[in-house]
């Protein structure tokens, strides 16, 4: 069973700062998803990633997906309360068909103002 | 355009009732998910379908679970009989490609109370 481990699972800070989680796993994978979900809704994607190095940006979020395809991050400049949610990881490993993804169990972020 | 649809939303019901939950994909969507969300465990893949026909039922609990997709527009999640232990919140996923670049769209989710 592959496993996607989130880090932190916990993150309140204040309005303005800046942030990273990670997305880690032993295994590679063919493909990298991240989601954001709000309370009472289900997860909505942000972004897919696909080849090692790449980075994508999306307004104040910035996604790295690692060389060897077996990590990721979500970095947050300035965040702010509307940021707030949790952020899901979820990543494909078999090297095509919709098998499913496997999601890590995320990381609780909170954007005091 | 409308996206994934489930009801009920919430559902309180006695450990032993069965309890089907209902899943309307989006329209022309191939591939459709059902997970169940804990805080314990996360967001975990239960079944799958690719053309209404079930292709990967690895993540069901027990046979206590089943579920179906009789046309393209419909699916049924059911449990029965079931037990505090269900207790979570079950999302619909559907998506209209066979390859892990396609986005996920879930519905809002039900809300299962076992008691």
């Amino acid at each position: 069973t592959q496993l996607l481990e989130q880090s932190p699972q916990f993150l309140s800070i204040q309005e303005g700062e800046n942030l990273t989680v990670y997305c880690n796993s032993s295994s590679v994978f063919s493909s990298l998803q991240w989601y954001r979900q709000e309370p009472g809704e289900g997860p909505v994607l942000l972004v897919t990633v696909v080849t090692g190095g790449e980075v994508k940006k999306l307004k104040r979020l910035t996604f790295q997906f690692g060389d060897a395809r077996k990590d990721s991050s979500l970095h947050i400049t300035a965040a702010q309360p509307g940021d707030t949610g949790l952020y899901l990881c979820a990543g494909e490993y078999s090297g095509g068909g919709a098998d499913g993804l496997t999601f890590g169990k995320g990381t609780h972020l909170i954007i005091q103002p | 355009d409308a996206g994934v649809i489930q009801s009920p939303r919430h559902e309180v019901t006695e450990m032993g009732q069965e309890v089907t939950l209902r899943c309307k994909p989006i329209s022309g969507h191939d591939y459709l998910f059902w997970y169940r969300q804990t805080m314990m465990r996360g967001l975990e893949l239960l079944i799958y379908f690719n053309n209404n026909v079930p292709i990967d039922d690895s993540g069901m609990p027990e046979d206590r679970f089943s579920a179906k997709m009789p046309n393209a527009s419909f699916s049924t999640l059911k449990i029965q009989p079931s037990e505090p232990r269900d207790s979570a919140v079950y999302f619909c996923a559907s998506s209209g490609g066979g390859d892990g670049n396609q986005p996920q769209h879930f519905g809002d989710g039900t809300r299962l109370s076992i008691l």
